[in-house]
């Protein structure tokens, strides 16, 4: 089936340092989702974005939906311990037609 | 506030044994999906409910029943457990298919 590239795979950096991650798709999407897990739970929605060239911030966290509408990026600004976890973007075309990138590990070093 | 609530959250099956993942919503959302997570890829759908008494196949639906006798209830089933369906099994639920899905805490699956 159809997934979404996502990269970097993982990403080791230092508290304060600001972080960003991508996905790709061969096909258009209507939304694009980014969530973040933590160990031991579920998938929780960070961003939503729903325009082509998009561009929507909540808190430290900025995200954008490219022009193209086959991709979208996550920036973290200023990263701080509690960042650590799974960062997955998600693709819809449909209402029930939504794929996942395969996440992006990120680790804050203190 | 529960919101999503998954039953059992750990699970070791032999080949062949039969059971049901339970998952339960008290946000009177209508829409509720199962996915299963597997090391290096993202989540899955394997089916999906748009209300109560509807069912229907997502990306990967093989080897698996599900069934929404209620609105706040979507069940998963495996009727003759693999080693293939080893994974992480989450549920999720919406308001409707364009609201935001909220998902619970998972199921840890292990088919020996």
């Amino acid at each position: 089936g159809q997934q979404l590239n996502q990269s970097p795979q993982s990403m080791f950096i230092q508290e304060g340092e600001d972080v960003s991650m991508n996905c790709t798709s061969s096909s258009i999407f209507n939304t694009w989702l980014w969530y973040k897990q933590d160990p031991g739970e579920g998938p929780v929605l960070l961003i939503a974005l729903y325009k082509a060239g998009e561009l929507t911030s909540n808190g430290r966290l900025t995200a954008q939906f490219g022009i193209t509408r086959k991709d979208s990026f996550l920036n973290i600004s200023a990263s701080i311990p509690s960042d650590v976890g799974i960062y997955f973007c998600a693709g819809r075309r449909n209402n029930n037609d939504m794929r996942f990138g395969a996440g992006t590990r990120l680790t804050v070093k203190p | 506030n529960a919101g999503v609530t998954q039953t059992p959250k750990f699970r070791v099956l032999k080949t062949g044994q039969s059971m049901t993942l339970l998952c339960a919503q008290d946000m009177n959302h209508e829409y509720m999906y199962w996915y299963r997570q597997d090391p290096g890829m993202g989540l899955r759908l394997i089916h999906y409910s748009v209300g109560e008494g509807t069912t229907a196949k997502g990306e990967v639906p093989d080897g698996y029943n599900v069934s929404r006798l209620k609105k706040q209830n979507f069940l998963l089933g495996l009727e003759s457990a693999a080693p293939s369906q080893t994974s992480v099994y989450f549920c999720a639920s919406s308001y409707q298919g364009r609201w935001t899905q909220h998902f619970g805490d998972g199921t840890r699956l292990s088919i020996l």
